[in-house]
């Protein structure tokens, strides 16, 4: 799988938009992007993944670059409750997820 | 919304004894997965099963580690003979597909205390 890289830890004030990056410069052409993330010791959770087109669920948008080098992972309205870490994970479908140390967001009052 | 239930929620165990986790996936799901997490550290792949066979393996998955589906429902791991170092949440997690769009649901964890 190709390898991620996400900054160690973000803030974002309560209600207004998180925007999380993530660079996969070496993605290969069948390698989806997915967003987990995890709240305190709980299970991952899933978020969204896409593989050329951005993409929308009721939880987030994941704008993926035309050149799939990088992509950015949008929670529109944070809450509290949103405060985790945050994965970006490269993957080919059908094979195990490979965790990095993910983005650690904080969101604040 | 179905979910994916991990049975027990925490296990004390002593070393050298067996431990089993068990996992019940999301009714339709065929393609299932566990993973640990050491206090700390980063989620950690260890073996994915399908079809009663295991597809995919990591080098964490030696020989005192298995997998069994006993049944239509339960998905289980055996720790046979249990060392301080397996202390960790472990995460089932399970997929409807082994391809195409097979995104992993993932359940609460079990965590695994070795004294």
């Amino acid at each position: 799988d190709a390898k991620t890289t996400q900054p160690t830890s973000m803030d974002c004030a309560e209600g207004r938009a998180a925007n999380l990056p993530c660079n996969h410069s070496t993605i290969s052409g069948n390698e989806y992007v997915y967003w987990y993330r995890q709240i305190h010791s709980q299970g991952p959770q899933y978020i969204i993944h896409g593989l050329k087109n951005n993409e929308t669920n009721e939880m987030a948008s994941l704008i993926i670059t035309e050149d799939r080098k990088s992509s950015t992972l949008i929670l529109p309205h944070a809450t509290l409750r949103d405060t985790a870490v945050y994965y970006c994970i490269v993957r080919v479908q059908g094979y195990a997820l490979n965790f990095g140390k993910g983005t650690s967001l904080l969101v604040t009052p | 919304e179905p979910e994916v239930t991990q049975t027990p929620s925490h296990q004390v165990t002593q070393m050298g004894q067996e431990v089993i986790l068990r996992c019940v996936p999301i009714s339709n799901h065929l393609y299932f997965y566990w993973y640990r997490q050491i206090l700390g550290q980063k989620v950690e792949f260890l073996v994915s099963f399908y079809n009663n066979e295991i597809s995919e393996k990591s080098e964490i998955f030696d020989d005192q580690f298995s997998v069994e589906r006993p049944d239509g429902s339960n998905f289980t791991l055996k720790i046979r003979s249990t060392k301080l170092e397996d202390s960790a949440m472990y995460f089932c997690a399970t997929t409807e597909l082994g391809w195409g769009t097979d995104t992993q649901y993932f359940g609460p964890g079990t965590r695994l205390t070795v004294l």
